[in-house]
């Protein structure tokens, strides 16, 4: 089983849909979660942090399921904006080295 | 504040050739990471810096070399360009360790090796 892997997608969601899609991690000990943006040709940028109790900013919401080893993101009211990929990003080992590992990303497309 | 930024933006090299990436940031960040993206694959890092004058070796750092001279400057070269290292690169800073401080990225540099 990979670190982290997502979904490539894309998924096409109309405008105005929920979406939701989940980052699934390997090591049971990981210690923090994110969701990160990237839009096409651009840099990453930091979403939302994922926190055990779940987390909720505006149209998104994101929560962490350790049982199953997985985060999953949630956008709600989709905005033709919300198109980007969506990178998972954590950190697999409460260590020195401070590694974190990003996922692939999924792709999402919002239809008008 | 420009945040993170990178030079040049674009470059086309051929294979041997050598190149010097800048990253640059105006945050007074202590730490400054190069990462790789290529397609279908996450973000990779290469190299980092966990303050001026130090740098260590990610997940990637084969055929590339850094320097860290400057707390605002992170350099990464290129001594003999090879076509598997035609990627996008993105640096990206931080004012302390991660994941508990935010990373912020540069626009990236797009580089092809013929």
């Amino acid at each position: 089983r990979k670190e982290v892997e997502q979904d490539p997608g894309p998924f096409n969601v109309p405008e105005g849909a929920t979406v939701a899609f989940n980052c699934t991690y390997s090591n049971s000990a990981s210690q923090s979660f994110f969701w990160y943006r990237q839009d096409c040709r651009k840099e990453p940028k930091l979403l939302m942090s994922v926190y055990s109790s779940g987390n909720e900013d505006g149209r998104f919401t994101a929560q962490l399921n350790r049982a199953s080893q997985y985060i999953s993101l949630l956008i709600r009211d989709s905005k033709l904006s919300d198109s980007a990929t969506y990178l998972c990003v954590v950190r697999p080992r409460m260590n020195r080295d401070d590694k974190i590992i990003f996922g692939k990303g999924t792709r999402l497309h919002i239809l008008p | 504040n420009a945040g993170v930024t990178q030079t040049p933006k674009f470059r086309v090299l051929k294979t041997g050739q050598s190149m010097t990436l800048l990253c640059a940031q105006d945050m007074n960040h202590e730490y400054m990471y190069w990462y790789r993206q290529d397609p279908g694959m996450g973000l990779r890092l290469i190299h980092y810096s966990v303050g001026e004058g130090t740098t260590a070796k990610g997940e990637v750092p084969d055929g590339y070399n850094v320097s860290r001279l400057k707390k605002q400057n992170f350099l990464l070269g290129l001594e003999s360009a090879a076509p598997s290292q035609t990627s996008v690169y993105f640096c990206a800073s931080s004012y302390g360790q991660v994941p508990y401080n935010e990373q912020f990225f540069g626009p990236g540099t797009r580089l092809t090796v013929l």
